[in-house]
């Protein structure tokens, strides 16, 4: 079945330790969506990706960046992970529809600890 | 800026029942799409029905429906018949039209509980 997978689904790091959480689809859409989603509260966006047009929410802090090597593949980099950063990250694909919007599908997300 | 406001943290409902959950939004678009999407305890989000602002019509998926009332910007769900499967977060989410993709604005959520 064509979806949206995240590895790994739990995700321990340290305080300041770099960590990379990916994201790959096989649906063939050309948006992929980066959402953090903190307890009990709703996802918000941090960025996405148009094929390989890189795309960054305003108040997205800088400690976080993104990477898109191909179609199928996005990473999520959090350079120095502060205990704020602890989140459910949620990764969303959806085609480019002319004159309409398509639906975003979600992945099962990453659940980020930082200890 | 738009925004989306679920006002009922916590909702049940007793099996085979009826739910509604409620949902309004602030936008200045005449184009746009709305969403309900249900997220499972720890288990990933779902699309559970959607809706296109130029429709009149509700949109409607099976036990599903929506009452979107766009004069009042008001977008709720109805569950019928409902199944402890039932049970998740629902969260409502906007989309402006005019461009082919964009960012969905969600809110606050709404956890149902089934009983059985």
């Amino acid at each position: 079945d064509a979806m949206v997978i995240q590895n790994p689904r739990y995700q321990v790091t340290q305080f300041g330790k770099p960590v990379t959480l990916s994201c790959s689809q096989t649906l063939n859409h050309n948006v992929m969506y980066w959402y953090q989603q903190k307890s009990s509260q709703a996802p918000k966006l941090l960025f996405h990706y148009y094929d390989k047009d890189f795309n960054n929410e305003a108040d997205t802090p800088d400690n976080f960046q993104s990477r898109r090597p191909n179609t199928s593949f996005c990473f999520l980099d959090i350079r120095s992970p502060g205990l704020g950063d602890a989140a459910m990250y949620l990764c969303a694909t959806s085609r480019v529809v002319a004159g309409g919007q398509d639906t975003q599908y979600f992945g099962p997300g990453t659940r980020l600890t930082v200890l | 800026a738009q925004t989306v406001t679920q006002s009922q943290p916590e909702m049940s409902v007793q099996e085979a029942e009826t739910v509604t959950l409620s949902c309004t939004y602030d936008t200045s678009e005449s184009d746009y799409y709305l969403f309900w999407y249900k997220q499972p305890p720890g288990r990933q989000m779902i699309l559970v029905i959607r809706q296109e602002a130029y429709k009149q019509q509700n949109a409607t998926e099976n036990r599903f429906s929506v009452n979107f009332q766009k004069a009042a910007k008001s977008f709720s769900l109805k569950i019928s018949d409902s199944q402890l499967g039932d049970a998740a977060m629902y969260f409502c989410a906007y989309i402006a039209g005019g461009t082919s993709y964009g960012k969905l604005t969600f809110g606050q959520g709404t956890i149902l509980t089934v009983h059985p």
